[in-house]
């Protein structure tokens, strides 16, 4: 079953604007979120890894001050697109772990995705 | 060298066929693998994980790992045409994030 939810499932914005896209863990506390983007006929890239109470650690190449990330529960990550522009338009995965049942792998479950539409 | 590399295809099999994938992984240190099926617009969904050396069954897959050669497939026996997707390999990493191959894409033709 599901062990986390992303809201909205699929988003369109204007340029300029900014989004944000929630990812909760269901059933569980979660320090560790991470955040993965997917172009289309591409792979997944981790994106960034959010920490409860803490700054998140961003991959090389990822703009921390355009990817706003708030882990401010332990069940909650927000991922923020701000100004997004058209080339931020892509598939916004996320996964949580579960640092008490560490063998349930909960960090190789994803949830639906948000698809981002930048017009 | 990519971290986890897998063939693009696409792959096609005959249904019923074997459909084998295959995935290499250039961290000697890793533990954890996964495979994952992805249909178009739609997100990965986690097939198996294995961690130990030989074979793991699950249903009409098994997933086979060699950690001296670095390599890792999913065999998908009596292929069936809703197995058409991508599949994706990826290796779980000490922090805990997994890093994704390129993934193969599977036709299974009826």
């Amino acid at each position: 079953g599901a062990v986390v939810s992303q809201h909205p499932s699929r988003v369109i914005c204007k340029s300029g604007t900014s989004v944000k896209i929630e990812c909760r863990s269901l059933d569980f506390q979660a320090t560790t979120m991470f955040w993965y983007r997917q172009f289309p006929k591409q792979s997944l890239m981790l994106m960034a890894t959010s920490n409860e109470g803490s700054k998140a650690t961003y991959e090389q190449g990822v703009e921390k001050d355009k990817f706003l990330i708030n882990h401010a529960s332990l069940t909650l990550s927000t991922l923020t697109v701000t100004s997004a522009h058209p080339e931020d338009s892509s598939f916004y995965i996320c996964s949580a772990r579960d640092e008490v049942y560490s063998s349930r792998n909960t960090e190789a479950f994803f949830g639906q995705g948000t698809r981002l539409t930048v017009v | 060298q990519k971290e986890v590399e897998q063939n693009s295809g696409p792959l096609s099999v005959p249904e019923g066929a074997i459909a084998s994938l295959n995935c290499t992984y250039s961290d000697r240190g890793s533990q954890s693998f996964f495979w994952y099926r992805q249909y178009s617009g739609k997100s990965p969904e986690l097939i198996m994980f294995i961690y130990s050396n030989g074979d793991k069954e699950d249903g009409r897959f098994t997933a086979q790992l060699n950690k001296a050669s670095q390599y890792v497939s999913l065999l998908i026996r009596d292929s069936q045409p809703s197995d058409s997707a991508t599949y994706l390999c990826a290796v779980k990493m000490s922090s805990y994030k997994l890093i994704f191959g390129s993934g193969t894409r599977l036709l299974v033709r009826p």
